[in-house]
């Protein structure tokens, strides 16, 4: 069965301080692969995928994710943090072939951000 | 677009009784999924639906069920409650599933007394 780890449950920044979370996830083919972003109280805003083609993938918020099938990583990374990047961030994958239909979440990563 | 919308945001009930969520799509989508998520367990998978059908089943008891309208809205219903049920129930939705970004509403927030 496929499945995701977020190794770090929290981490804490300096805003303006770079960011990189890391996701690995355990699958037998190229998965299909996401992070979602969640704010306290609220539901689960996309803020990037990866199907196929450029390992390096851009989102929403100025975030990017890099694939290496290597490593069997999806690792969400930001230059400079901003305090209002604070919330939990979930990666997650999605069987890319069958007809499994749901998203196998991570355990989520809280992020604090220092001003 | 108007984006998923989740009746009612909280909820309130004691052991033993049962409860009705509901979840409007993103209009033109066919997919919607449920979602458990608790402190304990984090995220789990409950139940897609896709055109009225069930495709898709998660690991849970036989209290939680759902259905499918012909307008795609969505309802989950939980049997007998027990307090490990207290949870945020988030629904999504897609256009059709696997490949499509699902996108997610604010959730339900359950609890058990």
């Amino acid at each position: 069965a496929q499945s995701v780890t977020q190794p770090d449950i929290h981490i804490t920044v300096s805003e303006g301080a770079s960011l990189e979370l890391r996701c690995n996830y355990s699958y037998g083919a190229t998965p299909y692969l996401f992070w979602y972003v969640q704010s306290p109280g609220q539901g689960l805003q996309l803020l990037l995928k990866y199907f196929s083609g450029d390992t390096l993938v851009q989102g929403i918020k100025g975030f990017e994710a890099e694939f290496k099938r290597s490593q069997s990583s999806f690792n969400l990374r930001k230059p400079s943090v901003h305090w209002s990047d604070a919330a939990e961030y979930f990666c997650a994958v999605v069987d890319s072939g069958g007809s499994n239909y749901k998203l196998t979440f991570g355990k989520g990563t809280l992020l604090t951000v220092n001003p | 677009k108007a984006g998923v919308t989740q009746t009612p945001r909280y909820l309130i009930k004691t052991r033993g009784q049962q409860v009705t969520l509901s979840c409007s799509p993103i209009s033109g989508h066919r997919s919607v999924s449920w979602y458990q998520q608790t402190p304990g367990q984090g995220l789990q998978f409950l139940f897609e639906y896709f055109s009225e059908t069930q495709r898709n089943k998660g690991n849970f008891p036989g209290r939680f069920s759902g259905r499918q309208f012909s307008n795609s809205r969505s309802e989950m219903n939980v049997s007998t409650l027990e307090l490990g049920d207290s949870a945020l129930y988030l629904c999504a939705s897609s256009d059709s599933g696997r490949t499509d970004t699902q996108y997610f509403g604010p959730g339900t927030r359950l609890t058990v007394l």
